[in-house]
């Protein structure tokens, strides 16, 4: 089936623009996370969906940020005034606990670049 | 808080085994994930160590020990296309479900 869909791929602003970034995860999972990838780095958890509910939001940055999953499936996430440090990959992932295991699924990532 | 260390790079030749560390410091975690990234791609899941012990999924092999505070990725019969960046990850280490915190990464580059 298809896999965790992310858009737009690329994302060029200008400073003090406000961004929206989508998250199509897999169908059927309930979690939905989101993370900030640097370059050389990895991910760096932001936000964690469980159907609907944003159950934990302790690694957004500042008050900048926001998600939302308002039916439980699509997700976005909300850049305000954006600055040149929030250039990174941006990338979603979802995820179906089996067995007390939670395998999670990256999506290909939104690279946005803040100028 | 949570960290983990691993080597930046690690080399080795197809056909060969390598295993890359991975250490850790956190206070409490359900198991311990792996996930492979080629350059340009995303994260995909490789292991996951939920008890102490291996666990072996073809030419990969995981292998955790909490007491030590330590976990490996073990790759065998290298290949061409293995050439990637390794991450360990602790999971729900930081309060949320199922969060992970990531590793900086290993840089798997083998060699013909």
């Amino acid at each position: 089936g298809a896999g965790v869909s992310q858009s737009p791929r690329y994302k060029v602003t200008k400073r003090g623009q406000d961004v929206a970034l989508r998250c199509d995860p897999i169908s059927g999972h309930v979690s939905l996370y989101w993370y900030r990838q640097a370059l050389g780095q990895g991910p760096e958890f932001l936000t964690y969906f469980n159907y609907e509910a944003q159950q934990d939001k302790s690694g957004l940055p500042n008050d900048r940020f926001s998600a939302e999953r308002p039916e439980g499936s699509i997700s976005t996430l909300t850049i305000q005034r954006t600055e040149q440090r929030d250039s990174a990959m941006y990338r979603c992932a979802s995820g179906q606990e089996r067995q007390r295991q939670e395998t999670q699924y990256f999506g290909p990532g939104t690279r946005l670049l803040v100028l | 808080g949570q960290s983990l260390e691993q080597p930046s790079e690690v080399t080795a030749v197809e056909g060969a085994i390598v295993q890359i560390n991975c250490t850790y410091q956190t206070s409490g975690f359900y198991g311990l994930s792996w996930y492979q990234q080629h350059d340009g791609g995303a994260p995909t899941f490789l292991s996951y160590n939920g008890l102490d012990g291996l666990e072996e999924t073809g030419r990969f092999s995981s292998f955790l020990s909490r007491s030590d505070s330590y976990g490996y990725l073990l790759l065998q019969e290298l290949q061409m296309k293995d050439s990637a960046s390794y991450f360990c990850a602790l999971e729900g280490s930081s309060g949320s479900a199922r969060q992970l915190t990531f590793g900086s990464g290993t840089q798997l580059t083998v060699l013909p």
